[in-house]
């Protein structure tokens, strides 16, 4: 069955300390997985890209990592802000419009 | 550029009302996709449309049907609305189908069936 499996399920750090989040999944075939970023009340906006070959992208201080041989990613996030208090999703493509939604890491961030 | 636009932001229906859901793209993108997102799980392909006169069913159709008015228009109707089509919808739009396009979503529309 084709799961994305986030990690932690919530997460608090102070505002200027760097975290990461955890995504496994058990997609096949793989064509691509993304990150997203859905501030409350408003729709998911896209942080990055991979493809199968590609494994670290980059936006600002965002950092995505790709294993396609363990199935995982991570995004890093450093220095945090207070804005970047949000949900962060994970999301894996087989190709078209066949993709799967992870359920979402909920991050706050302390002043 | 607006974007993806959904009308409206919220609404309450009883059971067995009906409603649709509008989106608009203003990207000039091929693709348009409705999900719903429920508590605690990830987003869910309700329909897509691939291009222009094309509508296919995604992962849970069942109680909805759509229209693809023109390239821009993507709409969702609720012939008679349950409790447990209570959701937040999203409607999104890409280039393409195909690829590692990146999908835009709108704000979304917070639905309530009593």
């Amino acid at each position: 069955k084709n799961q994305v499996e986030q990690s932690p399920q919530s997460l608090i750090i102070l505002e200027g300390k760097n975290c990461t989040l955890q995504c496994n999944y058990t997609v096949s075939p793989f064509s691509n997985l993304r990150w997203y970023k859905q501030d409350t009340g408003r729709g998911p906006v896209s942080l990055t890209i991979m493809t199968f070959s590609e494994n670290t992208k980059s936006n600002g201080r965002y950092t995505a990592t790709l294993d396609a041989d363990t199935k995982q990613s991570s995004l890093h996030i450093t220095a945090s802000q207070l804005s970047d208090s949000a949900s962060y999703i994970c999301v894996v493509s087989t190709g078209g419009f066949k993709t799967i939604f992870g359920a979402g890491t909920r991050l706050f961030v302390k002043a | 550029n607006a974007g993806v636009t959904q009308t409206p932001k919220f609404q309450v229906l009883k059971t067995g009302q009906s409603m649709t859901l509008q989106c608009a793209q203003d990207m000039n993108h091929n693709s348009m996709y409705w999900y719903r997102q429920d508590p605690g799980m990830g987003l869910r392909l309700i329909y897509y449309s691939a291009s222009e006169g094309t509508t296919d069913k995604g992962e849970v159709p069942n109680g909805y049907n759509v229209s693809r008015l023109n390239k821009r228009e993507f709409s969702l109707r609720l012939e008679s609305a349950a409790p447990s089509q209570t959701s937040v919808y999203f409607c999104a739009s890409s280039e393409s189908l195909a690829g590692p396009d990146t999908q835009y979503f709108g704000p979304g529309t917070r639905l309530t069936v009593l």
